[in-house]
């Protein structure tokens, strides 16, 4: 079974609507991360949560909101959708790490969202 | 904050060893990633180095890390089509590695 999982995989809605994507992890890290991917960008952090109570903007929050219901769950909310967030959408974990320690993260694969 | 720079194509003929470059601008990264991004997947930690080592090979990976140029590569030996995918630098922002940094990501493509 998948460590991180995501839900849905593919989505099409319309702007204005909202959306919800779901990520759940079994990897028991405390460490959730949201990314879009975009052709030539790379990755883009959305939001970051270091615990269930710990929720922080990544570089490119606008338009986004997240809930952290559980240290497995993780959702990213879009209150109204806009073409411009079409995109590649992945969650990542991460375990609590000191300063300089290792840290490699844990993809989920992804929900590819359209926006019409 | 950090910026990681790639180029987003590359394309080597089956066989032949393949050269990933990225820049960074961050001099306190410790540890620094490649990532690999298969179709229609999420991305997998394919290796990684340790910023006191120049070097680190990895049956056919080769990382090579210049910290003074803020410089690091990836070198697959003997590219095979398996190896076609999107391939990810990616850095620590500051002294914590909480928080990574990917750079644009270099699509290899391999050719006959």
């Amino acid at each position: 079974d998948a460590d991180v999982t995501q839900t849905p995989r593919n989505r099409i809605t319309k702007t204005g609507k909202r959306i919800m994507l779901e990520c759940s992890q079994t990897k028991g890290h405390d460490r959730m991360y949201w990314y879009r991917q975009d052709p030539g960008l790379g990755l883009r952090l959305i939001y970051y949560s270091f615990d269930v109570k710990d929720i922080n903007k990544g570089e490119i929050s606008d338009g986004y909101s997240v809930s952290r219901q559980a240290q497995a769950k993780f959702s990213l909310s879009l209150e109204s959708a806009i073409p411009n967030q079409t995109a590649l959408y992945f969650c990542a974990t991460s375990d609590k790490t000191g300063t300089g320690t290792y840290n490699e993260q844990f993809f989920g694969p992804g929900t590819r969202l359209t926006v019409l | 904050g950090e910026d990681v720079e790639q180029s987003l194509f590359l394309s080597v003929r089956e066989g032949d060893s393949s050269v990933i470059n990225c820049t960074y601008t961050d001099s306190s990264s410790t540890y620094l990633y490649w990532y690999k991004q298969e179709p229609g997947a999420g991305l997998q930690l394919l290796t990684y180095i340790f910023s006191n080592m120049d070097m680190k090979q990895d049956q056919r990976l080769t990382v090579l890390l210049n910290k003074k140029d803020k410089h690091l590569s990836l070198r697959i030996a003997d590219t095979q089509t398996g190896d076609s995918a999107i391939y990810f630098c990616a850095v620590p922002e500051g002294s914590s590695a909480s928080k990574i940094i990917f750079g644009s990501g270099t699509r290899l493509s391999i050719r006959p």
